[in-house]
C-alpha cells in the first residue's frame, strides 16, 4: 500500500461545477497537508496548506482534513478553465532526522470544459 | 515564476552516460529538496540538503548523487543511466528544514535516457 492514495482520473467538468478532489494516506505522523497545481510542463505551485485537521478556505478553494480517517479533500467551486490542471495532494512530518519532505500522491488530472 | 531556476531545462542522453543537473534556490532559502516525477511513480522525494549538509534521503538510487556548494546552489548527478531514468526532476527551496516550510518548486529538467 502506497503511503498516499490519490485517484488519477482524468476528471472532466463542465465550466461552473463543483470539483471534489481527495486523498487517503496511511502515515499517522503526517502533520502538515498540502494542495499544488501543476500546469502541464512546469513546476507544482501550493495552491492550499492545512496543518492537522480541519477546513480551510481561500476563495472558491477549501481544502479540509480529517486525520481520523487519514482523509483529506480539496473543493473547487465555480471551476473555470483556467483550473485545467493536474492537483496533488502532500503531506509532511517530522522524521528522524528533522526533515519535512513532502510525499505526493500521483495526482489527479482536471480538465474543466468551457 | 518561483524564483527557484534549474538547467537545463530539457536534456537528451544515451544508456551508461553521466548527467548533472544544476538548481539555484530562491534568495535566501537554505534548503534544497530534489525530486524525481514519473508517469507511474508520480512525484517522489530523492534527497534534501540543508545549508551545505544532507539532511535527508528518499528513494534515491545508489547511481545518483547530488551535493549542495557554499553558494547554496546544488547538483544531483546520475550515472550509469537507464531508460527508467527517463523523467522530470524538479528541484525545490525552502527557508529552513524544521517544521512547516513552504517549498518553492523550479521548473524542471526533462530526462530522456535513450
Amino acid at each position: 500500500q502506497k503511503e498516499v492514495e490519490q485517484d488519477p482520473g482524468p476528471l472532466s467538468v463542465p465550466e461552473g461545477a463543483i470539483v471534489s478532489l481527495n486523498c487517503t494516506y496511511s502515515n499517522s505522523a503526517f502533520q502538515y497537508f498540502m494542495w499544488y497545481r501543476q500546469y502541464s510542463r512546469k513546476g507544482p505551485e501550493l495552491l492550499m496548506y492545512t496543518y492537522s485537521s480541519g477546513n480551510k478556505e481561500d476563495g472558491r478553494f477549501t481544502a479540509q482534513v480529517d486525520k481520523s480517517s487519514k482523509y483529506i479533500s480539496l473543493c473547487i467551486r465555480d471551476s473555470q478553465p483556467s483550473d485545467s490542471a493536474t492537483y496533488l495532494c502532500a503531506m509532511s512530518g517530522a522524521t528522524g532526522a528533522g526533515s519535512y519532505q513532502l510525499t505526493f500522491g500521483k495526482g489527479t488530472k482536471l480538465s474543466v470544459i468551457p | 515564476d518561483s524564483g527557484v531556476t534549474q538547467t537545463p531545462k530539457h536534456l537528451i542522453t544515451a544508456t551508461g552516460q553521466r548527467v548533472t543537473l544544476r538548481c539555484s534556490p530562491r534568495s535566501g532559502d537554505l534548503s534544497v529538496y530534489w525530486y524525481q516525477q514519473s508517469l507511474d511513480q508520480g512525484l517522489q522525494f530523492l534527497i534534501q540538503y540543508y545549508n551545505g549538509e544532507e539532511r535527508a534521503k528518499g528513494n534515491i538510487l545508489e547511481r545518483f548523487s547530488a551535493q549542495q556548494f557554499p553558494d547554496l546552489h546544488s547538483e544531483l548527478n546520475l550515472s550509469s543511466l537507464e531508460l527508467g531514468d527517463s523523467a522530470l526532476y524538479f528541484c525545490a527551496s525552502s527557508v529552513t528544514s524544521g517544521g512547516y516550510n513552504e517549498q518553492f518548486f523550479g521548473p524542471g529538467t526533462r530526462l530522456t535516457v535513450l
